[in-house]
C-alpha cells in the first residue's frame, strides 16, 4: 500500500505571492491533516479535514487554508506569502476516528519564502 | 501556552544502554499520548502509543510509561541501537470528534546512540 504523498518536495516563492501544496493520502483513509514544522515553534497543527470537510483547525490566520476532494485528496494554500511562512509542512492522514490518534505522514513540502 | 511540554533538546546514551525520553503535558483532556520518530528529510514515522486510561505500554524494546496524575510519560529503549538515533517527538490528542485528528506535539528531543 502507497503512503502518504506529498508534492511538490522543495518550493521557493518570493513574499507576496502564494502557493499550493499537495497531498494524496493512504489509500481508504478519509482524514487529511496538515502540520506547520519549524525550528522555533516545532509541529504545529493547521487543519484537519474529513469527508470534504473541514472538521479542525489550528490558531493560523486565514492565509492558510484548505480543501479536500470527493478521492480524500487535499491541498492546502498559502496567500499573501510572508517569509515567516518558510516552513516544512507535513500531511497526515489517519483511516478513522478510532485510530487513537495515530496518523501517517508524508515526507512533507520544504517551503522557502525569499 | 505549551500543552505537550519536552524539556530535554537533546540526550546521548551508549549502545546497548536504556534511553529514557521525557515528556510532560498540561491539558487532563487528552485521550492518547503517541511517540513519533523522525529522519532528517522525512516526515515522522509512529513509534507506539498509550491510551489514558493504562500506564504501560510495550512493544519490543519500546515502551511507555504514563503517569496521569503527574502528568508525565516516558518512552524507554532497550537496548539502544546506533539506528535509533533520531528526533523523538512526543505527542497528544483528544477525545472529541475528529480529535484523533488533532495532535498537539512537543518539541522534540534529539536522541544519540553512540556505538
Amino acid at each position: 500500500k502507497a503512503g502518504v504523498t506529498q508534492t511538490p518536495r522543495y518550493l521557493i516563492k518570493t513574499r507576496g505571492q502564494q502557493v499550493t501544496l499537495s497531498c494524496s493520502p493512504i489509500s481508504g483513509h478519509r482524514s487529511v491533516s496538515w502540520y506547520q514544522q519549524t525550528p522555533g515553534q516545532g509541529l504545529q497543527f493547521l487543519f484537519e479535514y474529513f469527508s470534504e470537510t473541514q472538521r479542525n483547525k489550528g490558531n493560523f490566520p486565514g492565509r492558510f487554508s484548505g480543501r479536500q476532494f470527493s478521492n480524500s485528496r487535499s491541498e492546502m494554500n498559502v496567500s499573501t506569502l510572508e517569509l515567516g511562512d518558510s516552513a516544512l509542512y507535513l500531511c497526515a492522514s489517519s483511516p478513522s476516528d478510532l485510530s487513537g490518534g495515530i496518523q501517517y505522514f508524508g515526507a512533507g513540502t520544504r517551503l522557502s519564502v525569499l | 501556552d505549551q500543552q505537550v511540554k519536552q524539556n530535554s533538546p537533546s540526550l546521548s546514551v551508549q549502545e546497548g544502554r536504556i534511553s529514557i525520553l521525557n515528556c510532560d503535558y498540561t491539558n487532563s483532556m487528552f485521550d492518547y499520548f503517541l511517540w513519533y520518530k523522525k529522519y532528517p528529510a522525512e516526515g515522522p514515522t509512529f513509534l507506539i502509543s498509550i491510551s489514558s486510561i493504562k500506564d504501560k505500554n510495550e512493544d519490543g524494546r519500546f515502551t511507555v510509561f504514563l503517569n496521569k496524575s503527574a502528568k508525565h510519560l516516558s518512552l524507554h529503549i532497550v537496548p539502544s541501537q546506533p539506528g535509533d538515533s533520531a528526533v523523538y517527538f512526543c505527542a497528544a490528542s483528544g477525545h472529541y470528534t475528529g480529535a484523533n485528528s488533532k495532535l498537539t506535539f512537543g518539541k522534540g528531543i534529539t536522541l544519540s546512540v553512540r556505538p
